[in-house]
């Protein structure tokens, strides 16, 4: 059974600061991986989904890569903002338009 | 594009009621469509399969006959509560997969239920 862990679990930095988020998954036999922004009592925003084919996506300030072989993929986000405080999930398909699997969440707290 | 909807955003109902909650690919067809319950503060749990035309794949530990689904179209898929209790109260979150592609899924706004 596929799970997914998200490290850290919380994170607080100064504005403008780059970071880095992390996902790691116990079964490297994945379709595609996608990042989600979860806002306090809201749905999900889709902000990057990689295929198993693909190493990295970037989009704006935000670059997701992908190690299927060793099961880890990272968020990067750079030059934080206030506006990025948000939860973020990683969620894992095993097959094509199969169910996604998530992660816990990064709750992150970028102060101005 | 792919803009999923639900409805309601949020719904409060007294126990032993039953509470339906839509969810709607407006703009694609989404032959298949997944429901999620979120508790707060934790990740998603996915809590069934919705399938258009067929009957639901329910994961496991949650009642089929509890939670009810009907996907009777391409873009609508149903989660009807029933016998609601406080406990299951939560945060209801659909998705619904392109037929196309990437079979991306995107994500309803989800609704929030409160059982008093």
């Amino acid at each position: 059974k596929q799970e997914v862990t998200q490290i850290p679990a919380a994170l607080s930095v100064p504005e403008g600061e780059n970071l880095v988020l992390n996902c790691s998954f116990t079964d490297s036999a994945i379709y595609n991986l996608q990042w989600f922004r979860q806002d306090p009592g809201k749905g999900l925003t889709s902000l990057l989904l990689i295929q198993s084919s693909q190493r990295e996506q970037t989009s704006g300030r935000l670059n997701a890569s992908l190690d299927k072989s060793s099961g880890r993929s990272t968020l990067y986000i750079a030059a934080s903002q206030p506006g990025d405080s948000a939860t973020y999930l990683c969620a894992v398909s095993n097959n094509a338009g199969n169910m996604l699997t998530f992660g816990g969440g990064t709750r992150l707290m970028v102060k101005p | 594009g792919a803009v999923v909807s639900q409805h309601p955003s949020w719904v409060i109902c007294k126990s032993g009621t039953s509470v339906k909650i839509e969810c709607r690919s407006l703009d694609f067809q989404a032959t298949t469509m997944f429901w999620y319950r979120q508790f707060p503060k934790q990740s998603l749990m996915l809590m069934a399969t919705s399938n258009e035309g067929s009957k639901a794949t329910y994961e496991q530990g949650v009642e089929k006959d509890k939670f009810l689904i009907n996907h009777a179209s391409l873009t609508l898929s149903t989660l009807t509560v029933t016998s609601a209790h406080p406990e299951d109260s939560s945060f209801y979150i659909c998705s619904a997969r392109e037929d196309r592609g990437y079979y991306e899924q995107y994500f309803g706004p989800g609704t929030r239920l409160t059982v008093t």
